[in-house]
């Protein structure tokens, strides 16, 4: 099993909607939990982190936190084509120890 | 502020070569990991660094080693270079909080590595 799972995708969805990326983990220990968004042929960037329970929003981004349920998602209100990346989903214990989803490929068709 | 830069940008090598590669981050980060990226396996972490000392390391064989140097920038090594080390191998440079929790990290733009 791998330690941090995502469907591949591709997810699409239509301009203005709001896509919903999801991702579960296997380490209970896990204490910091982060959402990336890579541009084909660019390297990774940081969209949003998360370390408590519940919900944390920055603009048009969600990221939401349930521990017990070790799962983490991400959802992108009002999706514009420029949303159309592939998104990691990325899972720490302590010292930068992180461990990378395979991605979802998210496409925002206009 | 200037972000992280890894040079070379490419290289191509052939099997049982060794390669270096050089990482520098962002001023005033103390904390540089490696990662390797494929296709079918994703971001996979190599290493990191931390005041010149190495607190974590993947599952990747002996032959990939790395180092960091008192001004934080690092090096990553590959000895010895099979087909399947072809990819492209990310930096990235993290400042982390009192406490030991894992900081976001800020990427380079990699270099690709294409082993022939």
């Amino acid at each position: 099993q791998k330690e941090v799972e995502q469907n591949s995708g591709p997810l699409s969805v239509p301009e203005g909607a709001i896509a919903s990326l999801n991702c579960t983990y296997s380490d209970r220990g896990s204490q910091s939990f982060f959402w990336y968004r890579q541009y084909s042929g660019k390297s990774p960037e940081l969209i949003m982190f998360i370390y408590s329970n519940g919900d944390k929003e920055d603009g048009r981004f969600t990221a939401q936190l349930n521990k017990a349920s070790q799962y983490v998602s991400l959802l992108i209100r009002d999706s514009q084509p420029s949303d159309s990346a592939t998104y990691l989903c990325a899972v720490a214990g302590g010292y930068q120890k992180v461990t990378f989803g395979i991605g979802t490929k998210l496409q925002v068709i206009p | 502020k200037a972000g992280v830069t890894q040079t070379p940008r490419y290289l191509i090598k052939t099997r049982g070569q060794q390669v270096t590669l050089s990482c520098s981050p962002i001023s005033g980060h103390r904390s540089v990991s490696w990662y390797q990226q494929t296709p079918g396996q994703g971001l996979q972490f190599l290493f990191e660094y931390f005041s010149e000392t190495q607190r974590n390391k993947g599952n990747f064989p002996g032959r990939f080693s790395g180092r960091q140097f008192s001004n934080s920038r690092s090096e990553m090594n590959v000895s010895t270079l099979e087909l399947g080390d072809s990819a492209l191998y990310l930096c990235a440079s993290s400042s982390p909080r009192t406490g030991g929790k894992t900081t976001e990290a800020f990427f380079g733009q990699g270099t690709r590595l294409t082993v022939v």
